[in-house]
């Protein structure tokens, strides 16, 4: 039964490249959720898709970052025009339901951006 | 804005010593709280979680945590490690205010266990 799947683990772009990040959720889980640790700091909330719809992206910069989560395929985290601040590490979660408090988030190994 | 506060960001230990773990957290609302891991390369596992009753939690692995409410915290403690708890630790609070789960994480706490 395999788990959240992410890639690639390790990504590394120069500035003003462009970083794809993709996520496949668990087997009969519609809901996607992408933190972002920076340096440091704790895991911090971006983005929540559900198949085809983006539910909250409050916690996502409003310029570069765009996240889809197509109705076939990955959920892609995509930032553009990348810069040093953007270096972390990006974790995506999966849920089977969205309603709280009860869905559980299954998380993903991560993928370390590195911007040189 | 509702945070997770982790006093530790470093702990290192003994085999067999005995562990706490401090989280504190600010939400006006009903609270769900949780404890992550993350082993060496690894990804985020649930250690344990808090939605309600009991307040005492176990979770797996010998851990458990306790839900103080008048002290807005949920302190993750185990009586004996191992060399093989050495990993990462983090704290969440769940912001449900949507309708739907969204975790607010502690910054971590780095656990190195010498045998």
């Amino acid at each position: 039964n395999a788990g959240v799947m992410q890639n690639p683990r390790h990504l590394v772009r120069r500035r003003g490249q462009e970083a794809r990040l993709r996520c496949s959720p668990m087997k009969g889980h519609s809901h996607v959720y992408w933190y972002r640790q920076l340096p440091e700091e704790g895991l911090k909330f971006m983005v929540y898709l559900q198949k085809e719809n983006i539910i909250d992206e409050s916690g996502m910069p409003k310029e570069r970052f765009s996240a889809e989560f197509p109705k076939e395929g990955p959920s892609i985290l995509r930032i553009q025009q990348v810069v040093r601040g953007d270096s972390a590490a990006y974790f995506c979660a999966s849920s089977r339901e969205g309603l709280a408090p009860y869905n559980e988030q299954f998380f993903g190994p991560g993928t370390r951006l590195t911007v040189l | 804005a509702q945070s997770v506060s982790q006093h530790n960001h470093h702990v290192i230990l003994s085999e067999a010593a005995s562990l706490e773990l401090g989280c504190n957290y600010s939400y006006g609302g009903t609270v769900n709280l949780f404890w992550y891991v993350q082993y060496p390369g690894q990804h985020l596992q649930l250690l344990l979680k808090y939605f309600s009753g009991d307040p005492l939690v176990k979770g797996i692995k010998g851990f458990e945590a306790e839900f103080i409410k008048s002290k807005f915290s949920f302190n993750l403690r185990k009586p004996s490690v191992q060399w093989s708890d050495t990993a990462e630790y983090f704290c969440a609070v769940n912001d449900a205010s949507g309708g739907y789960n969204k975790l607010i994480f502690g910054a971590g706490t780095r656990l190195a266990v010498h045998p």
